[in-house]
């Protein structure tokens, strides 16, 4: 596609359920990352994939989160029995391998636990 | 680990400069990236720095000092539409290459 896509763009749930964010890259990217972005704060990194292996999972938070990727194609991440401090704005980027310090962001998962 | 510091927010009015500066604590430093984001928006890359010296693309530049661990994003002729946050972000090897960021630094831009 012409550029990464997320969905969905706002996901609103309850204390205690599972959500899955889906993150569609850049075509031809094979690196992809997801982030998590308090608001007003920073980009936290939570997980790196090269294809579909994840050499780097270092930033998730808690076994609540995982996520996997198809080949070099869409990714998921699914966050279990969510809690009120998983809300958050959940970006995903994909880059070249060789050029990691140029990512192209999607719109980003704005999450609510309420 | 790795640390950046930049400012948490720069004012400025509209023709003016400004820089942005970045710190930062790393090892396996590759490179320095800035990033621009919107309220609301996607973070999007404007510069990279591996070497020493100023990059220029535009009304934007970008400085790297390596000896230093310091480098610079400078605005000249700012707008209104560069009103937003920027994020210095550093390439490191741990294994593999990926970047690490600020705390982004909120720049206001009034007329």
């Amino acid at each position: 596609g012409a550029g990464v896509s997320q969905s969905p763009s706002n996901k609103v749930t309850e204390k205690g359920k599972d959500v899955e964010l889906r993150c569609d890259p850049i075509s031809g990217h094979t690196a992809l990352y997801w982030y998590r972005q308090r608001l007003g704060q920073g980009l936290e990194f939570l997980i790196y994939f090269q294809g579909n292996s994840a050499p780097d999972k270092s930033g998730l938070p808690s076994d609540r989160f995982s996520a996997e990727r198809t080949g070099e194609s869409v990714s998921t991440l699914t966050i279990q029995r969510t809690q009120q401090e998983d809300s958050a704005v959940y970006l995903c980027a994909s880059s070249l391998p060789s050029n990691s310090y140029e990512q192209y962001f999607g719109p980003g998962t704005r999450l609510t636990v309420t | 680990g790795q640390s950046l510091e930049q400012p948490s927010e720069v004012t400025a009015v509209e023709g003016a400069i400004v820089q942005i500066n970045c710190t930062y604590q790393t090892s396996g430093f590759y490179g320095l990236s800035w990033y621009q984001q919107h309220d609301g928006g996607a973070p999007t890359f404007l510069s990279y720095n591996a070497l020493d010296g100023l990059e220029e693309t535009g009304r934007f530049s970008s400085f790297l000092s390596r000896s230093d661990s310091y480098g610079y994003l400078l605005l000249q002729e700012l707008q209104m539409k560069d009103s937003a946050s920027y994020f210095c972000a550093v390439t490191v090897n741990t294994g593999f290459q990926k970047l690490v960021f600020g705390t982004g630094t909120r720049l206001l831009v009034s007329p």
